[in-house]
């Protein structure tokens, strides 16, 4: 099993240019969530899905959009880049939430935006 | 008021201390709790998750306290590999997971 992967792992845009954070996971889990990391900030909740279909917003949702079309794949969509999404960017994948159920997360995409 | 908080550090320590790290969560609703380890650069992977009762993992404790919303992570015998940060994590309600800031631990010979 390739776990969790993520492509690009570097990433520079320009102001305003729009991409996408690719996720994959072949474990079959039906939770995914997406997670920026900032310098002192922890890891914050920026989407999640609960299964094919459904999505829901985290902590910081503002400027991003989500898809679940699959079980495998949830890709996170910049809408117009901005200098404070410069950041290291984690997707993450378990059964569920309960107590024991371990989140893998994927190697992060580090983003800057100019 | 951050919804979970950590010890800022970091711990820098001696091989062979025993270190503890505290967290406290402010959403009382708080279904399920863990620690996560995160090496620089890197993604985070669980350590442990955390239960009423307290769990033990080898030289990590960690014990939970919902009367007053606290979570801690004993570390005995400190090995140099065990430096890195340390994420505690609370599974709100709803589905949702947020991390404590991270609480830095450096081990040194």
């Amino acid at each position: 099993n390739a776990g969790v992967t993520q492509t690009p792992k570097f990433q520079v845009l320009k102001t305003g240019q729009s991409m996408t954070l690719q996720c994959a996971q072949d474990m079959n889990h039906e939770y995914m969530s997406w997670y920026r990391q900032d310098p002192g900030m922890g890891l914050r909740l920026i989407h999640y899905s609960v299964g094919a279909g459904i999505t829901d917003q985290g902590e910081v949702p503002n400027g991003y959009n989500v898809s679940r079309s699959t079980t495998e794949d949830f890709p996170l969509r910049l809408l117009s880049a901005a200098p404070s999404q410069t950041s290291v960017y984690f997707c993450a994948s378990s059964t569920g939430l309960a107590g024991g159920d371990t989140q893998y997360f994927g190697p992060g995409t580090r983003l800057t935006v100019l | 008021r951050k919804e979970v908080e950590q010890d800022p550090g970091p711990f820098n320590v001696p091989e062979g201390a025993t270190v503890a790290f505290n967290c406290t969560y402010s959403n009382s609703a708080s279904q399920s709790f863990f620690w996560y380890r995160q090496d620089c650069r890197k993604e985070p992977k669980l350590l442990m998750s955390v239960y009423s009762s307290g769990n033990e993992d080898g030289r990590f404790t960690a014990q939970l306290n919902r009367a007053s919303q606290y979570i801690s992570l004993l570390i005995r015998d400190s090995k140099l590999s065990d430096s890195a940060t340390y994420l505690c994590v609370v599974n709100r309600q709803g589905g949702k997971l947020i991390f404590g800031q991270g609480t830095e631990l450096s081990v040194k010979p």
